[in-house]
């Protein structure tokens, strides 16, 4: 069974700054699927960004990007520019091919991030 | 395009009560799943569906029922409510595990 481990439970930092959310993860799958969503205030869950473990190549998207590394079972999220917009829970979150799991979700417990102005 | 359609929002029962959470998705996702937020805990998965017809438990399926009729619909059953059973339901699809999972907004439901 995979578990996944998200230690910070809050954090917070500066308008404009940078943060890293930790996540890391354990699986004994080659092949399998990573994700960091965003829970704001409104409860919808929005998926932030994507990571296929076969990709050495980190996943990228705007002010969003990850640390892969694969081999440490570690995927961690960096926030640049941080907006208050960002304030929200970020979860990591693993799936392995459909074929074996049927796709389903793990989650971490979540990190509480705060925008402050 | 409604993505993942969750009924009712917001749902208070009485402990022993029963009642069903309904979720529709347009997108002709084969893959659904239902699971629950607490405190600390992320979020966790009770049954799941692979297509029409097949269904199966996940991490806390105790007290909970699902069918799978048609591709559209996936429906979870409280039997017989319990305090314990008080959380924020999510119910999810997708196309297959590389795209991650379109999400309901959410049922919080109350058991007093």
């Amino acid at each position: 069974a995979q578990t996944v481990t998200q230690s910070q439970p809050e954090m917070s930092v500066q308008e404009a700054e940078t943060v890293t959310l930790s996540c890391t993860y354990d699986t004994s799958e080659n092949n399998y699927y990573l994700f960091w969503y965003k829970q704001p205030p409104s409860r919808q869950m929005i998926l932030v960004i994507r990571q296929e473990a076969y990709k050495q190549q980190n996943a990228t998207e705007n002010r969003f990007s990850v640390n892969f590394q694969k081999a440490a079972k570690s995927f961690s999220l960096k926030i640049s520019d941080s907006q208050l917009g960002d304030t929200a829970m970020y979860f990591c979150a693993f799936a392995a091919p459909e074929e074996t799991s049927g796709s389903r979700l793990t989650f971490g417990e979540g990190t509480q991030l705060t925008v402050n102005p | 395009n409604a993505g993942v359609t969750q009924t009712p929002k917001f749902q208070v029962l009485k402990t022993g009560q029963s009642m069903t959470l309904q979720c529709a998705q347009d997108m002709n996702h084969e893959y659904m799943s239902w699971y629950r937020q607490d405190p600390g805990m992320g979020l966790r998965l009770i049954h799941y569906s692979v297509g029409a017809g097949i269904t199966d438990q996940g991490e806390v399926p105790n007290g909970y029922n699902v069918s799978r009729s048609t591709t559209e619909d996936f429906p979870l059953r409280l039997l017989s409510a319990a305090p314990s059973q008080t959380s924020v339901y999510f119910c999810a699809s997708t196309r297959n595990s590389n795209y991650g999972y379109t999400f309901g907004s959410g049922t919080r439901l109350t058991v007093v």
